[in-house]
């Protein structure tokens, strides 16, 4: 069964430090993987999806993540933090593009400091 | 282009009350899903249809019921609310070309 694991549900850094999220997924099949955010009082948006083309990704707002199948993961990095970085992210695993199969993780909280 | 809507924004009911969380899509996709958000916990699938007339359920769909009449409108209606249910919904729908989830603000919801 696919899952999914999010190390750290709460990670702090400073404003312009290098932002790492982790996440590692379990999948029988090559999976499609994505990152979602979510700010304060507001539904999910996607920042970017692996589905089996380049195995790094480049998302919105600076992120990016990188596929890698020897170690299960798909760790979300932005060289530089920004205040407005500040929210909820989830990595989710799905085996079909239909979404009705996808797993969410249970979230990192990334915070900023000044 | 409203996108996906959600009503209300906060209920709070008694137990053994009903509802229906109400969602509206303008953007003329076929799939469309219902979760729940408890704190410090990622999203849990409650129902999922995949066109109108069609709903299937997800991980968690004890104590909740789905109708799809429409392409647009996908209701979620509890019956006999519970202090377990309380949590925050989620609405999403699918574009099928560009395989994005495109999510509703959500309803908060406390049962007392």
């Amino acid at each position: 069964a696919q899952s999914v694991t999010q190390l750290g549900s709460h990670v702090s850094v400073s404003e312009g430090a290098l932002v790492l999220l982790r996440c590692n997924y379990s999948s029988s099949v090559p999976p499609y993987l994505f990152w979602y955010v979510q700010y304060p009082n507001q539904g999910l948006q996607l920042l970017l999806k692996y589905t089996s083309a380049a195995t790094l990704v480049k998302g919105i707002n600076g992120f990016e993540a990188e596929f890698k199948k020897s170690e299960t993961s798909f760790h979300l990095t932005k060289p530089s933090a920004h205040m407005s970085d500040a929210a909820e992210y989830f990595c989710a695993v799905s085996l079909y593009s239909s979404a009705s199969k996808i797993i969410f993780g249970s979230g990192t909280r990334l915070s900023i400091r000044p | 282009n409203a996108g996906v809507t959600q009503t209300p924004k906060f209920r709070i009911l008694k137990i053994g009350q009903s509802m229906t969380l109400q969602c509206t899509q303008d953007m003329n996709h076929n799939y469309m899903y219902w979760y729940r958000q408890d704190p410090g916990m990622g999203l849990k699938l409650i129902y999922y249809s995949v066109g109108a007339g069609i709903t299937d359920k997800g991980e968690v769909p004890n104590g909740y019921n789905v109708s799809r009449s429409t392409t647009e409108d996908f209701p979620l209606r509890l019956e006999l609310a519970a202090p377990s249910q309380t949590s925050v919904y989620f609405c999403a729908t699918l574009g099928e070309r560009t395989e994005e989830q495109y999510f509703g603000p959500g309803t908060r919801l406390t049962v007392t």
